[in-house]
């Protein structure tokens, strides 16, 4: 159980265009999912918090029109990399805390999304 | 604001050989303290979590131990073998939740 999964695995883009990055959680309720951006042999950034059904909340120096967050459902959180710029490419990870294992407070991990922005 | 440190930054160690791994924080004030591995382009893999009132926890081979007081964590892993080789992030929530704090890794390799 506690499955997370993101959609794309990997996208390749022009400068310019925007991407959208998919997190579900396949068998819990997520009430709080985190996007988090790695560069390279780097440690995990937070970009935003999300609750459902309510406004995302950005880390200081995170452009919330750049980066599109939607949390529309209990097991689905998207974000949205708007007009993108080589600068974006990145590894974009997204994690999920269950509702019902708030006690616990457990992060189950997505796979990640590899953009490239060219 | 929280700060997590882990030390070493890399580990090269022959199959065989137990291992310490190091993580420091700066804030006692935490929910819990997680453990996960990520291998190179992938995403992360939760290996333990102990919660603030706990001291220890074990799961086959690993074992981490939690001293909130003096602001450290230990994963202890038993007889490596190449497998093992990953990176180790330790991460801690502070009590509401809000965001979690990472430390940088250490980078296992555990050599045939």
């Amino acid at each position: 159980g506690a499955v997370v999964s993101q959609h794309p695995s990997r996208v390749i883009c022009k400068s310019g265009t925007s991407v959208k990055i998919e997190c579900r959680s396949l068998d819990f309720q997520a009430t709080t999912m985190f996007w988090y951006r790695q560069f390279p042999k780097k440690s995990l950034m937070l970009m935003a918090t999300s609750n459902e059904g309510s406004k995302a909340t950005y880390e200081q120096g995170v452009e919330k029109d750049k980066f599109l967050i939607n949390h529309a459902s209990l097991t689905l959180s998207t974000l949205t990399v708007t007009s993108a710029h080589p600068e974006d490419s990145s590894f974009y990870i997204c994690s999920a805390r269950s509702g019902t294992r708030s006690a616990r407070g457990e992060q189950f991990f997505g796979p990640g999304t590899r953009l490239t922005v060219l | 604001k929280q700060e997590v440190t882990q030390i070493p930054a890399a580990l090269s160690v022959p199959e065989g050989e137990n291992l310490v791994l190091n993580c420091s924080f700066t804030d006692s004030a935490i929910y819990n303290l997680q453990w996960f591995r990520q291998d190179p382009g992938k995403g992360l893999t939760s290996l333990l979590l102990i919660q603030s009132s706990q001291r220890e926890q074990t799961s086959g081979r690993l074992n981490a131990s939690l001293d909130k007081s003096s602001g450290r964590s230990t994963l202890y892993i038993a007889a490596s073998q190449p497998g093992d080789s990953a990176t180790y992030l330790c991460a801690v929530p502070p009590y509401n939740f809000n965001k979690f704090y990472f430390g940088s890794g250490t980078k296992l390799n555990v050599k045939p």
